[in-house]
């Protein structure tokens, strides 16, 4: 499986601001995706990264809060934007390397904490 | 809506026993279910299960997927204190293979 960092792997952050997450897989992969954890709860889907073009995002999440680029086979990056409280969670990003499985891998994770 | 249910929420054994952890699905174009520890941020993929009835082993973890009652099962054998962990279930859907988690199992084994 490819080896996926993330950065930061964690930040507190003020309320309004905005806080950008990268995701970076050490070979080409053809999906990637971005998930949410919030506290005491299971993973949940905030988007689908697509390559060269715009992220596929779940019901309940939205470009404007949660932009998601992909400039290539191996980078990501996910905008949490005007950040409240609620956003604290811990966000990770995962891969899917062949059409032939549908295992992902995941990266270390960014905790975020907003105050 | 895509639902996973886990089942118990908790449990606490002691070094030793041997735990069954229950998974079941409601979804639509299901590919496969797939499970994961969750120690610390990340979590670590332990099996996919895509054909019924065919167990999945690693060490003292098994694992078995029956379409017919849409459920998994995983088993860890001979626990050890450094299996506590949160335990993830997830069914894989759709032409992306997207992936519905259940909420987790939290295992803790006491020396």
């Amino acid at each position: 499986s490819a080896v996926i960092s993330q950065k930061p792997s964690r930040d507190i952050c003020q309320r309004g601001t905005s806080l950008t997450i990268q995701c970076q897989v050490d070979s080409q992969v053809t999906m990637m995706f971005w998930y949410r954890q919030q506290p005491g709860q299971s993973l949940t889907l905030i988007a689908t990264a697509n390559q060269g073009s715009e992220a596929t995002y779940e019901s309940g999440f939205v470009i404007d809060k949660f932009p998601i680029s992909r400039p290539n086979l191996t980078f990501s990056t996910l905008t949490v934007s005007n950040m409240s409280p609620e956003d604290s969670s811990i966000y990770l990003c995962s891969d899917r390397t062949s059409g032939t499985t549908d295992t992902q891998y995941f990266g270390p994770g960014t905790r975020l904490t907003v105050l | 809506e895509d639902k996973v249910v886990q089942s118990p929420l908790s449990l606490v054994v002691h070094e030793g026993d041997t735990v069954t952890l229950n998974c079941s699905y409601e979804v639509t174009n299901f590919r496969s279910l797939l499970w994961y520890k969750q120690e610390k941020k990340a979590p670590t993929f332990l099996f996919m299960l895509t054909s019924s009835g065919i167990e999945k082993k690693s060490g003292r973890l098994s694992s078995i997927l029956d379409k017919k009652e849409l459920s998994s099962i995983l088993n860890i054998t001979a626990t050890q204190t450094g299996d506590s962990a949160i335990y993830l279930c997830a069914a894989s859907t759709g032409a992306n293979s997207k992936l519905t988690f259940g909420k987790g199992i939290t295992l803790s084994v006491r020396p």
